[in-house]
């Protein structure tokens, strides 16, 4: 079955770099995308960006010239790094499946299968 | 960016009511609009596809519609199990983009 885990480290300080890890199991990175989502505390959720199945990138302007998603096909992992960071990107980060589901007529998206979550205090 | 608008923030309901979450979107998203149910520290978790299909494993009581730009979630018949946030997104556009969620909550 697909299964995702997250790891890193739990605590970052402000203005390091954050780097995590998503490990897959039941899938090929080779065939499927992935997202990263990050959820502060009590509030809702953010789509970070993906890697695309052919390797290609797209990330959410908000955050794009911080942000970097790559990964490592061999090793069936996905890696997020996101540089210069502040308190308020203390949150609960998330890799999803990303897959599109066809109707016949339309390719709809949707995150399908998600990891546990990561979470991350950014603090001195 | 295509902004999420959802209601209420927040509601509760007894054991067998029924519910509805809206989700107004900035512009029209061709039905292209996913419902996830999360519960208590836990992942998010798909229960809706294509504004009304249901994904599999996902209990008929939930039921989703809507068009253009207004979307809904139904539960028909409340279950403790339900007691979670539910969240709408859209993938018509990128950056894929989120409600900001509603809490049920039993009564």
């Amino acid at each position: 079955q697909v299964q995702l885990k997250e790891s890193g480290p739990g605590l970052v300080q402000p203005s390091q770099t954050l780097s995590l890890t998503c490990t897959v199991s039941g899938l090929s990175l080779t065939s499927n995308s992935v997202s990263w989502i990050r959820q502060p505390p009590g509030k809702g959720l953010e789509w970070m960006g993906v890697i695309w199945s052919n390797g290609g990138t797209d990330y959410n302007s908000a955050i794009k010239s911080r942000l970097s998603i790559s990964r490592d096909t061999s090793k069936s992992q996905v890696f997020l790094k996101m540089n210069s960071l502040q308190t308020e990107d203390t949150a609960m980060y998330f890799c999803a499946r990303t897959a599109y589901y066809y109707d016949g007529t339309y390719y709809y998206g949707v995150m399908d299968a998600w990891g546990q979550g990561a979470s991350v205090t950014v603090s001195s | 960016d295509i902004q999420m608008t959802q209601s209420p923030a927040s509601l509760s309901a007894s054991l067998g009511e029924t519910v509805s979450i809206e989700c107004l979107a900035s512009e029209g998203i061709s039905n292209d609009l996913a419902w996830y149910q999360q519960k208590s520290g836990k992942s998010p978790q798909l229960l809706i596809y294509a504004a009304s299909r249901l994904q599999d494993g996902v209990p008929s009581r939930f039921s989703g519609s809507g068009s253009g730009t207004r979307y809904s979630l139904k539960i028909s018949g409340m279950q403790p199990e339900d007691e979670a946030d539910y969240f709408c997104q859209q993938s018509y556009k990128y950056p894929l983009t989120f409600g900001s969620g509603t809490k049920l909550e039993i009564k």
